[in-house]
């Protein structure tokens, strides 16, 4: 089945300063990754997807890279801001089985 | 406009226990899972449905048993629970099979 394996497991960023979050899969066949965000006490919410077609997708602050050859998707937040702080889940599929990734917290320092 | 419900939101019980998670959704998602969720590991799914009547499993489904009589509700039971089953286990829904999948806000469960 799909690995994927994500770093760092945690991460302290200045405000404004920019964060970068690395995943890689084990999987091929995967076409298919999504970026998750969960604040304390809450379930996970969607922020940013990209599809196997794509290298580069931006939304406001949030990008999200994908190297199909190297086999490895990166989240990048720009500008951080206090809200901005939770736990981020990288995730691979090629059907509707997400493998997700173990998480990384991040923590926005004012 | 409840969205996506789990109940209860905490539980307590013993070994060799069966207990019974619910799921309800309100948008008539096809697409359910199941995941459980512990330090270290992310997210594991445990049981997905892709209808009503149609389940399959995940990868950790030993222990648990799922059913779906109807497209808005997804039970999850550990039909004797053990300690390792001890997480926090979030339901989600998809409209679609590589879809956004939506999360409940979580169930904290405790085996002791």
């Amino acid at each position: 089945g799909e690995n994927v394996e994500q770093h760092p497991s945690t991460l302290s960023v200045q405000e404004g300063d920019s964060a970068v979050i690395k995943c890689t899969y084990s999987d091929s066949a995967s076409n298919y990754f999504p970026w998750y965000k969960q604040e304390l006490g809450k379930g996970p919410q969607l922020i940013i997807d990209i599809r196997s077609n794509v290298g580069e997708k931006k939304d406001q602050r949030i990008a999200v890279t994908l190297n199909k050859t190297a086999k490895h998707f990166s989240l990048h937040i720009t500008e951080t801001q206090p809200e901005d702080s939770a736990v981020y889940f990288c995730a691979a599929s090629n059907d509707y089985k997400l493998s997700f990734g173990a998480g990384t917290t991040v923590t926005v320092r004012a | 406009d409840a969205g996506i419900t789990q109940s209860p939101r905490y539980k307590i019980t013993e070994t060799g226990r069966q207990v019974t998670l619910m799921c309800h959704q309100t948008w008539s998602h096809s697409y359910m899972f199941w995941y459980r969720q512990d330090l270290g590991h992310g997210l594991r799914l445990i049981y997905y449905s892709a209808a009503a009547d149609i389940t399959d499993k995940g990868e950790v489904p030993d222990g648990y048993v799922v059913s779906r009589s109807k497209t808005e509700n997804f039970p999850l039971t550990l039909e004797s629970a053990t300690r390792s089953q001890t997480s926090v286990y979030f339901c989600a829904s998809s409209v679609s099979p590589r879809g956004e999948q939506y999360f409940g806000p979580g169930t904290r469960l405790t085996v002791t």
